[in-house]
């Protein structure tokens, strides 16, 4: 079975550059989660949206943006990379979003900013 | 927000069963209550979910308290690739979506 897409999966940064995070929902999921996952911590939501509008906001940094595409993949654009944006993001998706519905995980994208 | 509370750590032997205590005592009457895993180096699975009557699938079966106030997961033969940080999440958000507030989770290690 089709399973969410990430790319890249490993991504070297320096401070103060950009990054795009790429993320493809399974197919017919129509919303897409963003979390990130510094080391040791635990996952934590950033952001996400629902027939591609904007749905909720967590603890997005003002330096990261994100949208989701009329073909319901989805971009987190970051901007002025700093030390600590390290970690692992993830991209989640469900369809028709609603407090039943099972998020579906991809591998995930390390960055590293050095 | 609810919260949810469950042990740090715990440990069990393969192929026993393995009890996860979750507890959310100020859980609101539309809440479900969500259990993902996540394996070492891989993104958080979706394991098992209920609002109020207990629930059995392929991988585990969770038992939720009358009064919701807390549940347990349950792996009836845990294997090692069960070895995972098991969180206990409540549901929570707008109209769309639903984001997935991850707590501390418990970290299960299973011995040979």
């Amino acid at each position: 079975a089709a399973g969410v897409i990430q790319s890249p999966r490993h991504l070297i940064k320096e401070k103060r550059e950009t990054a795009t995070l790429k993320c493809y929902p399974i197919p017919r999921h129509d919303t897409v989660y963003w979390y990130q996952q510094g080391p040791g911590q635990d996952p934590q939501f950033l952001i996400s949206f629902y027939e591609k509008m904007q749905s909720d906001k967590g603890s997005i940094p003002d330096r990261f943006s994100a949208q989701q595409f009329s073909d319901y993949h989805s971009e987190l654009n970051m901007s002025s990379l700093e030390l600590g944006d390290s970690a692992l993001y993830f991209c989640a998706s469900s369809e028709r979003g609603g407090r039943q519905n099972i998020q579906y995980f991809g591998a995930g994208t390390r960055l590293s900013v050095l | 927000d609810a919260k949810t509370t469950q042990p740090n750590s715990m440990e069990s032997n393969e192929e026993e069963p393995v009890h996860l205590p979750c507890n959310h005592s100020t859980i609101s009457g539309t809440d479900y209550i969500h259990w993902y895993r996540q394996l070492p180096s891989q993104g958080p699975e979706y394991v098992i979910h209920g609002l109020t009557s207990n629930v059995n699938n392929r991988m585990a079966s969770l038992a939720i308290a009358e009064d919701r106030k807390s549940s347990t997961l349950i792996l009836h033969r845990a294997t090692l690739r069960d070895a995972a940080v098991y969180y206990c999440i409540l549901s929570f958000g707008g109209a769309g979506s639903y984001q997935l507030t991850f707590g501390k989770g418990t970290k299960l290690s299973v011995i040979p």
